[in-house]
């Protein structure tokens, strides 16, 4: 069991909005910033969003980040068939000590 | 551009002992945290360890303290990672990651190696 909860499967058509949540406690999401990776299987995971709602240069402005209390999201506007993978958020836990994970979210272009 | 390449992994019998290597290249190494990170099969990623920039600090995951051993070269621009006791769980692709702040650990991994699969069979 992942600290951090994720949806197993999200899906959009393309040109779509969709969002994917990230549940946690106020000893990790509560209390510390939240980050988004992308990762390919096989590939290198990549920095999606960091500090909650900050992009790293050269991801679009097609990814947005939110938090809120003890969740956040991820939102993905126009959705391409390309954005059809894994992600996962990622946080600070002061109870364990350490950044923990979300178990990750199978996103589906229809 | 920023590269981290792991290498070590294979095929290991439990019980035995297994060290992998990150070489880093692209950025000035030694001024930036590293971190290990594993995704087991069917599973999420798990942060290991996480390194300073100067290797003086170390933290290691409750999970593996104690089975595992984190440490690098600067010299070299490599990050090792000496695991123990190996047993079927540790099964997983291991990825090292480098810290996104220049001489400080900010814990937001902003370049991934694209892994190097560890197997723990008989």
């Amino acid at each position: 069991q992942s600290v951090l909860t994720q949806p197993p499967s999200a899906s959009g058509t393309p040109g779509q909005r969709v969002t994917i949540s990230c549940s946690g406690s106020s000893s990790n999401i509560g209390s510390n910033t939240v980050n988004w990776y992308q990762h390919y299987p096989g590939a290198a995971p990549k920095l999606l969003i960091y500090t909650d709602n900050q992009r790293p240069s050269g991801v679009p402005d097609r990814f947005s980040g939110s938090k809120s209390g003890t969740s956040a999201s991820l939102a993905i506007s126009g959705l391409q068939s390309e954005d059809e993978t894994l992600y996962y958020c990622a946080t600070w836990d002061d109870s364990l000590s350490g950044p923990v994970f979300g178990g990750g979210t199978k996103l589906t272009v229809l | 551009q920023v590269q981290l390449v792991e290498s070590g992994g294979g095929v290991i019998q439990p019980g035995r002992s297994l060290r992998l290597s990150c070489a880093a290249s692209g950025f000035t190494f030694k001024n930036y945290g590293v971190h290990w990170v594993r995704q087991a099969p069917g599973k999420g990623l798990e942060w290991l360890a996480g390194l300073s920039y100067d290797g003086r600090n170390k933290y290691y995951a409750d999970s593996v303290k104690g089975r595992i051993t984190a440490s690098r070269d600067n010299s070299k621009n490599t990050l090792s990672l000496q695991m123990n006791s190996l047993r079927a769980e540790d099964s997983a692709v291991y990825y090292c990651a480098k810290d996104r702040t220049v001489r400080s650990l900010d814990w937001i991994f902003d370049s991934w190696g694209q892994g190097t699969l560890v197997t723990v069979s008989s």
